[in-house]
């Protein structure tokens, strides 16, 4: 069975520019959670998705935002790039709320 | 809101040596993560603790937790290389701003040498 997978792989954008992450989460899973991990601040919650419907969100400023597909795969979308922006995007997905989650590979985000 | 701290932050261990790396959680969490993460990689689910006195054994990493504490304990037996990675624990709680989201301690580096 197929785990989390995100794309891409690696990202390198533009300051002030747009980025678009995305995620499938296992079969099955409806829940789907984005964490950032930045070099010197450890892994940092952004969002928590779960059936359509935005449920909790991190210590992010708005230009940071998301959304869930019917097919409970979920984008992630960074507006107007800064170089502190840079950093590995991690996706997890869950069966239900609280639930073990289960993470991917990542996308790495440079902004330059 | 709930505060997760790990320690020691960096770990650096003799093949064949035992050490414990600690997680302590600043309110009330029903449940308790460990993951482990290599270099470039993602992180890898170890164990899930759900209840007080929990404890949780794989190969030679052993989990066990202690709600009334708010500790956690990861306790590597006779440790070698392949362990060599950074170890996060994680809480969640049940309800308020922190529902639904992990907290993530910062990590223990652990390296392992002969």
């Amino acid at each position: 069975e197929a785990g989390v997978t995100q794309s891409p792989t690696h990202l390198i954008k533009t300051r002030g520019q747009q980025a678009t992450l995305r995620c499938s989460p296992i079969s099955g899973h409806t829940s789907v959670y984005w964490y950032q991990q930045a070099l010197g601040l450890g892994l940092q919650f952004l969002l928590w998705y779960d059936e359509g419907e935005e449920r909790n969100r991190g210590n992010f400023p708005p230009r940071f935002s998301g959304r869930q597909f019917p097919n409970y795969s979920s984008e992630l979308n960074v507006n107007a790039l800064e170089l502190e922006d840079s950093a590995l995007y991690l996706c997890a997905s869950s069966l239900e709320d609280r639930a073990e989650a289960f993470f991917g590979q990542g996308t790495r985000l440079t902004v330059v | 809101e709930l505060k997760v701290e790990q320690n020691p932050l960096f770990l650096s261990m003799q093949e064949g040596k035992n050490y414990t790396i600690y997680c302590n959680y600043s309110t009330t969490s029903d449940r308790l993560y460990w993951y482990r993460q290599d270099p470039g990689k993602s992180l890898e689910s170890l164990f899930v603790l759900l209840s007080n006195g929990a404890v949780k054994q794989e190969g030679r990493l052993m989990a066990s937790l202690d709600t009334k504490a708010r500790l956690s304990t990861l306790h590597i037996t006779a440790a070698v290389h392949d362990l060599s990675a950074t170890y996060f624990c994680a809480a969640c709680n049940a309800g308020g701003t922190s529902y639904g989201k992990l907290t993530f301690g910062q990590g223990t580096i652990l390296t392992v040498h002969p």
